[in-house]
């Protein structure tokens, strides 16, 4: 079975501060791949990284950056200098075998909201 | 960029009717998912469907669920006679223009589905 945590409901941040969003994935799987969805107050899911279980390093993207330890099992993500427009609900996701099957596993979600 | 495209955007129904959600999912890809979203909670996995048939369950999609890919280019999902709980929003999504299930998703702007 497998498992996404992401322990923070919602976070509140005043603009221009850095924040980190934490998700913690538990499987029993030794090839995964790890996602981040952006769920914006309009409702879609909009993709922002895949990691595969294989993979380290950290990665920037402008002013998203995420970090996986795959011996904590977690997968953070942190946005610097936050916008208005960062504020969203963020999903973590898992992809490996669930009860007996392949399929993406999301956590419960951490609403940040960034108050101008 | 290509993109999963979903109608209706909202579907009203009456506890006991059927309903049909539609997808079109990115023409060269091989995966289709239903996940769902009930208000407020994350994001869970209802069905893969691969090769014209699904590969792939979890415990919410019951024999009132079906799923159909009828010409090639849609891949519906039926709601046979809908409850309360059914209200959600659904997302449609694809994967695998190289038939590689751990792909990215890409997910349409979903389908709000009230039941009354």
């Amino acid at each position: 079975a497998q498992k996404v945590t992401q322990a923070q409901t919602e976070i509140s941040v005043v603009e221009k501060e850095d924040v980190t969003l934490d998700c913690v994935y538990e499987t029993r799987d030794t090839t995964y791949y790890l996602f981040w969805y952006k769920q914006p107050p309009s409702g879609e899911l909009v993709f922002l990284i895949r990691r595969n279980s294989f993979d380290e390093q950290n990665e920037i993207s402008g002013r998203y950056s995420w970090n996986f330890q795959k011996s904590t099992s977690s997968f953070n993500f942190t946005i610097t200098a936050s916008q208005v427009v960062d504020s969203a609900v963020y999903f973590c996701a898992g992809f490996g075998r669930g009860a007996g099957s392949y399929q993406l596993t999301f956590g419960k979600g951490t609403k940040l909201s960034v108050i101008p | 960029e290509p993109e999963v495209t979903q109608t209706p955007s909202h579907q009203v129904t009456q506890m006991g009717q059927e309903v049909i959600l539609r997808c079109v999912p990115i023409s060269n890809h091989l995966y289709f998912y239903w996940y769902r979203q009930i208000l407020g909670q994350k994001v869970e996995f209802l069905v893969s469907f691969y090769n014209n048939e699904i590969s792939e369950k979890s415990e919410i999609f019951d024999d009132q669920f079906s799923v159909e890919r009828p010409d090639g280019s849609n891949f519906t999902l039926k709601i046979r006679s809908t409850k309360l709980e059914d209200s959600a929003m659904y997302f449609c999504a694809s994967s695998g223009n190289r038939g590689s299930a751990n792909e990215k998703l890409f997910f349409g702007s979903g389908t709000q589905l009230s039941v009354l």
